[in-house]
Parts: structure tokens; C-alpha cells; sequence
């Protein structure tokens, strides 16, 4: 069975400071997708990144990256030079191909990040 | 804004009571989905219909039921409602069937209140 792990409950850090946030999933498919989605506090999710697993590349994105890692079953997430609108809970999800990959994804339980001025 | 409606907002009802949510998919979307995120489960896969048939369910309970009509608007009904089903009910749409290669966009999420 597909899990996600996300270890860190709660992070906080002071404004401008780099943050990584971890995530580790359990898969037996050899084709999946990881994605992130940040949900701040207005409540709504906001979509991050998808990747599929014959992608390694890291990502970069602005002030946000991302490690993917197959060796160690990790999709890890950067903010350099963190500011106070990061703030928010942070999922990360994964998604298997198997089936047809109807199933709908599959969620870490979260990690809020905070970001003190 | 990510095009997907969610109504109501809020609901506050009581223990034993059936309600219904309603979702309207990005325009163009075949796909709907309905999860769950209460504080003790987290964030939960229910159900996934695409162009009205449904094609996986998730962790939903025997309580609950869910359509996909022809205008593709979807509906979550919950019926003999419990205090444990308070929580935010998100629903997602998508272009295609295949979840991973395409993006879900979410809705801003109902909050069921069961008193």
C-alpha cells in the first residue's frame, strides 16, 4: 500500500532563512507521481509541483526547489530566503499509476511551516 | 481562484441529519473528486468520478454516497451524520481519469460542522 511520510510536524524559522521540508513515500509501482501542495491559512490547497518517477531532475522554481531522490524513496522541498506569506501548511501527496491511477492521492499528514518576522 | 466552486461554505447541522455538498468542476474537467480533512485523519481520498461514472473510491464511508450529473457538477451526500464527520470537504476536479498526469485544482472546501 502507497504511504507518505512527513516527519516534521511543525518548523519554524526566522524570516530569510532557508527551510527544507522532508517527505518519504512507500511505493511497489514503478510508475507514480509525487506532487506538494501548500495550504495556507485562508484553508484553500494550492498546487506546487507534480513529478512523475522517471524524473530525477531537481526543480527549481524562484525561492522553491525540490530533491527527488529514488534511492531513498524522498521528494524533499526548499524555500530559500523564507518570508512570512511561506506560512502555511505544506502536504506533500503521492499518486500510483497502477489501475489505471484513478485512485485519488494519497497525502503525507502535513507540515506547518512558520515563518517569524 | 482555481475555477472549481464549492457551496456551501459552511454547514452546521446536527447528529443524525443528511446533508448534501455540491461541486462545479473547472470548465472543461471530467473529472471530480471528494476528500476529506479532519484533524484525526487528515487529508482522505473518498471517491472519483469521471464524466459521470465513478472509477475509485477512497476511505468513504457506507454513509456516504456521491454523483457525478450530466453538467458534470458533482454532489457529496452525507446521511446519519456523527460528531467524528465534522471536517473540511474538499472536492478537486481534473481533465482526465489518470490522477498523476494531471493537475488536480481544488476547491475552496466545505466545513461540515456536525453539532
Amino acid at each position: 500500500a502507497q504511504k507518505v511520510t512527513q516527519a516534521q510536524t511543525e518548523i519554524s524559522v526566522v524570516e530569510k532563512e532557508d527551510v527544507t521540508l522532508d517527505c518519504v513515500y512507500e511505493t511497489r509501482d514503478t510508475t507514480y507521481y509525487l506532487f506538494w501542495y501548500k495550504q495556507p491559512p485562508s484553508g484553500e490547497l494550492v498546487f506546487l509541483i507534480r513529478r512523475n518517477s522517471f524524473d530525477e531532475q531537481n526543480e527549481i522554481s524562484g525561492r522553491y526547489s525540490w530533491n527527488f531522490q529514488k534511492s531513498t524513496s524522498s521528494f524533499n522541498f526548499t524555500i530559500t530566503a523564507s518570508q512570512v506569506v511561506d506560512s502555511a501548511v505544506y502536504f506533500c501527496a503521492l499518486s500510483e499509476a497502477a489501475g489505471g491511477g484513478a485512485d485519488g492521492l494519497t497525502f503525507g499528514k502535513g507540515t506547518h511551516l512558520i515563518i517569524q518576522p | 481562484d482555481s475555477g472549481v466552486t464549492q457551496t456551501p461554505k459552511h454547514l452546521i447541522t446536527a447528529t443524525g441529519q443528511r446533508v448534501t455538498l455540491r461541486c462545479s468542476p473547472r470548465s472543461g474537467d471530467l473529472s471530480v473528486y471528494w476528500y476529506q480533512q479532519s484533524l484525526d485523519q487528515g487529508l482522505q481520498f473518498l471517491i472519483h468520478y469521471y464524466n459521470g461514472e465513478e472509477r475509485a473510491k477512497g476511505n468513504i464511508l457506507e454513509r456516504f454516497s456521491a454523483q457525478q450529473f450530466p453538467d458534470l457538477h458533482s454532489e457529496l451526500n452525507l446521511s446519519s451524520l456523527e460528531l467524528g464527520d465534522s471536517a473540511l470537504y474538499f472536492c478537486a476536479s481534473s481533465v482526465g481519469a489518470a490522477v498523476g498526469r494531471n493537475e488536480q485544482f481544488f476547491g475552496p472546501g466545505t466545513r461540515l460542522t456536525v453539532l
